[in-house]
């Protein structure tokens, strides 16, 4: 069965600090797609990223980066030099490279909370 | 605009009540999907449909109905049946490789 793992429930830091959200997955599919969404407190998710198992190079995207290491089943996102508007809910999900349905498997998902 | 509409965004309903959600896309997708969130929680997939009148069961599907008449339409009905229906309700439609989100429904059970 798939399963992802965020294991911080809760992040805080101080404007301008690098932060780190950390994410393992578990599948027994070679070929299959990882996701980053954004749900602010409005509660819509906002689509970040979407990574497929054939990829491991690293992306960048403005103050936004993601490390995907297969070797250790992680999919980690860092924001650099945060930003109050950065603060919401981050969810990682998997889903299988099924042409017809993405059926995603979310994690928990991390609070982050920038003060200013 | 392009996008996934649902409505209403709240809801209240007294226990033992059916309450339908409305769910609609103009983004010409074959499949959608609704997802359930508790608090503190991630989303969980209740039904998904691939095309017109089809549809799938998810991890949580007890307590709960769709129906898919038109493509650009997946309405979610909470029976009374659903022991724990408060809950925030999302509403999915893809293309492969990628999943589009509505805003949500807020449902509260009284």
């Amino acid at each position: 069965a798939q399963k992802v793992t965020q294991a911080q429930t809760e992040i805080s830091v101080v404007e301008k600090e690098d932060v780190t959200l950390d994410c393992v997955y578990e599948t027994r599919d070679t070929t299959y797609y990882l996701f980053w969404y954004k749900q602010p407190p409005s509660g819509e998710l906002v689509f970040l990223i979407r990574r497929n198992s054939f990829d491991e190079q690293n992306e960048i995207s403005g103050r936004y980066s993601w490390n995907f290491q297969k070797s250790t089943s992680s999919f980690n996102f860092t924001i650099t030099a945060s930003q109050v508007v950065d603060s919401a809910v981050y969810f990682c999900a998997l889903s299988e490279a099924d042409q017809g349905a993405q059926k995603l498997v979310f994690g928990q998902g991390t609070r982050l909370t920038i003060n200013p | 605009d392009g996008g996934i509409t649902q409505s209403p965004k709240y809801l209240f309903r007294k226990e033992g009540q059916n309450v339908t959600l409305s769910c609609e896309q103009n983004l010409n997708h074959d499949a959608m999907y609704w997802y359930r969130q508790d608090p503190g929680q991630g989303l969980r997939l209740i039904y998904y449909s691939q095309i017109v009148n089809d549809f799938q069961k998810g991890d949580i599907a007890e307590g709960y109905s769709v129906s898919r008449e038109k493509k650009e339409s997946f309405p979610l009905t909470v029976t009374s049946a659903q022991k724990n229906p408060t809950a925030f309700y999302l509403c999915a439609s893809s293309i492969p490789g990628e999943l589009f989100f509505g805003e949500g429904s807020r449902l509260t059970v009284l």
